[in-house]
């Protein structure tokens, strides 16, 4: 069963596009994240939510717009997609927050901007 | 300067070798210390943590802390070819709800 999962893995699209990424938790954590990973492999946070209530927005446009409907889910949805977006976008969760241990992160969406 | 630098490796070693990762910081305000390891296409996994100084020992791996250098290191006894992996340090500030990470470092450790 497993604990921190994304839908899709891969996600192939063209420039201009709508797409959205949907993590599910089932850890009962209350704080859930979405870090990018680019091709050198340097993960970053973008988003942060605590009790669906957003926390940290890391300088991410305009064009990224995530959404917590409950506290074990968060989605991102990305407008009008761009080349420079390609990379691997991870959701993860925490439940002892801010104290950085107990990250749980998913297994990962593969996105290709072509 | 980054928040966080690692050595950026790659990094291949004969198994049963002794390995040693490292990362410095800069945010003296960093209490929480982790290492990460992220096989292939896969999502990162928490190998250690610590928030104070000195070493937390776990098996083969050892997570070395000197806050007053800066500096935070992994040691991994009698490396495996199962440790092939990308390792990846990480801090944190206490109530700031967001990890820092360094760029990773990549391993081999060959048969």
């Amino acid at each position: 069963d497993t604990a921190v999962s994304q839908t899709p893995k891969y996600l192939v699209t063209q420039m201009g596009n709508d797409k959205s990424i949907k993590c599910e938790q089932n850890l009962g954590h209350d704080t859930m994240y979405w870090y990018k990973q680019d091709s050198k492999k340097f993960l970053k946070i973008m988003f942060s939510y605590n009790n669906k209530e957003l926390i940290i927005n890391e300088t991410v446009p305009n064009r990224f717009s995530p959404k917590s409907p409950d506290k074990a889910h968060l989605n991102l949805h990305i407008n009008s997609l761009e080349l420079g977006d390609s990379a691997v976008y991870f959701c993860a969760s925490s439940q002892v927050q801010g104290k950085g241990y107990g990250y749980t992160f998913g297994s990962g969406t593969r996105l290709t901007v072509v | 300067q980054k928040e966080v630098e690692q050595d950026p490796g790659p990094l291949s070693v004969p198994e049963g070798a002794i390995v040693s990762l490292n990362c410095t910081y800069s945010n003296s305000a960093f209490q929480y210390f982790m290492w990460y390891r992220q096989y292939s296409r896969k999502g990162p996994e928490l190998l250690m943590y610590t928030y104070s100084s000195g070493n937390k020992e776990d098996g083969r791996f050892t997570a070395q802390v000197d806050k007053s250098s800066k500096y935070i290191s992994l040691f991994i006894r009698d490396s495996q070819p199962s440790d092939s992996a990308t390792y990846l340090c990480a801090m944190s500030v206490g109530s700031n709800y967001k990890l820092t990470f360094g760029k990773g470092t990549l391993l081999t450790v060959n048969p």
